[in-house]
């Protein structure tokens, strides 16, 4: 079946550092979404993809979808002890249902 | 507008009991997902109602299984549980369901079977 890849599965950096996590689909992909979890909390959608090579920008986080739409990609520029969370990617082909990666859990140091 | 309502937030069952979780979604959304979140396993998906109608369906046993009110309410029953099935059971709310809209998901019920 479908498979989403998120990597990496943990991420501990510094506050200021810049931070990226990674999302990897062996089919095409119709469209990429993103949410984030904070610890303790339940998702909250960020952004969707739809566009091959589509890229967008929430403040300090940048959104990309490849070429091929096979991957993703979000990098959060300086991070803040506010982006503490886990991060999720979820994809689809189609109109199916959304399947999500594993999830990128980001710890800061401040 | 308010948001996702999941009942109850905790539950504690023995092996072999049965459970109902209760999902209200957004006012106006008209599809409802559940998901199973565990920390090995991250976000599995359950299932997806529309107007009532299962529309997807993830790879689980027969013993999960759900349905969906006119309302756009909806329960998720688990038979015969199992100590695997221990595991915090989100539901998110969309407008028309599918993959194409942003999905808004509820606090959760976590569930521990014992």
């Amino acid at each position: 079946g479908q498979q989403v890849m998120q990597i990496p599965q943990y991420q501990h950096v510094q506050e200021g550092e810049d931070f990226t996590t990674y999302c990897n689909s062996s089919t095409t992909l119709s469209n990429i979404q993103w949410y984030k979890q904070r610890p303790g909390g339940h998702p909250v959608f960020l952004i969707q993809l739809v566009k091959s090579g589509e890229v967008k920008k929430q403040k300090r986080l940048t959104f990309q979808f490849g070429e091929a739409k096979k991957n993703s990609s979000l990098h959060i520029t300086a991070t803040q002890t506010t982006d503490v969370g886990t991060y999720f990617c979820a994809g689809s082909q189609g109109a199916q249902k959304l399947v999500f990666g594993q999830g990128t859990r980001l710890t800061i140091n401040p | 507008k308010a948001g996702v309502t999941q009942t109850p937030r905790y539950l504690i069952k023995t092996r072999g009991q049965q459970v109902t979780l209760s999902c209200s979604p957004i006012s106006g959304h008209r599809s409802v997902s559940w998901y199973q979140q565990t920390p090995g396993q991250g976000l599995q998906f359950l299932f997806e109602y529309f107007s009532e109608t299962q529309r997807n369906k993830g790879n689980f046993p027969g013993r999960f299984s759900g349905r969906q009110f006119s309302n756009s309410r909806s329960e998720m029953n688990v038979s015969t549980l199992e100590l695997g099935d221990s595991a915090l059971y989100l539901c998110a709310s969309s407008l028309e369901g599918g993959s194409t809209y942003e999905q808004y998901f509820g606090p959760g019920t976590r569930l521990t079977v014992t």
